[in-house]
């Protein structure tokens, strides 16, 4: 089975533009979360996708939005880039959105760079 | 507001030796905790998990402690190997979420084991 794919592995950007990150889940998942982990941190829940809506949300602001297609991929925009969005952003699949008792599989991540 | 935290950022232990983590938590809404790995480059990796009806959950050379009292768990690795060099992060979450895989880190421990 294949495991959680993201791309970029890597970018860089400056302040105000918008970036897409790409996120393919694992083969039989349906439920793709995204997290933030900056430097020194542990991930932070961005939000989760299950059956192409946004099915919960933590404290981010609206300009960090995203999608999941009917293949259960994903896609986190992030708009209007601060400095402070610099950090590793993970995706990870599971299968199931209810319960927190899932295991999530985590992507390798996307480490974003705001100049 | 840490809701989980490791306090300890980094932990060196020799081959064969206990290697002890440890992690407290204040949100009592939580009762699901879960142990993730992580190598550099990599995305983080499902160790264990504990529900908080129970007090000990072991999986081979990895055992986690639940002191529910104490708002305390930990993570047992014996023996240790030098492939256990990692980082570890706890992880906690209300069971039945209604909202997503939310998983609240902490920060990390840095675990090295040494020849």
């Amino acid at each position: 089975e294949t495991g959680v794919t993201q791309s970029p592995t890597h970018l860089i950007k400056t302040r105000g533009q918008q970036v897409t990150l790409r996120c393919s889940s694992q083969s039989g998942h349906n439920t793709v979360s995204w997290y933030q982990q900056a430097l020194g941190q542990g991930p932070q829940f961005i939000f989760q996708y299950y059956r192409e809506e946004e099915n919960g949300r933590g404290n981010f602001p609206p300009r960090f939005s995203g999608l999941q297609f009917p293949n259960y991929s994903s896609e986190l925009n992030v708009n209007a880039l601060e400095l402070d969005d610099s950090a590793l952003y993970l995706c990870a699949s599971s299968l199931g959105a209810s319960s927190g008792a899932n295991v999530l599989t985590f992507g390798a991540g996307s480490r974003l760079t705001v100049l | 507001d840490q809701q989980v935290k490791q306090n300890s950022p980094s932990l060196s232990v020799q081959e064969g030796r206990i290697s002890i983590l440890n992690c407290d938590y204040t949100n009592s809404m939580f009762d699901y905790f879960l142990w993730y790995k992580k190598y550099p480059a990599e995305g983080p990796t499902f160790l264990i998990s504990i529900s908080s009806i129970k007090d000990k959950n072991e999986d081979g050379r990895f055992t986690v402690f639940l002191n529910k009292s104490a708002k305390h768990l930990s993570l047992h690795i014996v023996p240790s190997q030098p492939g256990d060099s990692a980082v570890y992060f706890c992880a906690a979450s209300p069971i039945l979420t209604g909202g997503g895989n939310k998983l609240t880190f902490g920060t990390g421990t840095q675990l090295k084991v040494e020849l």
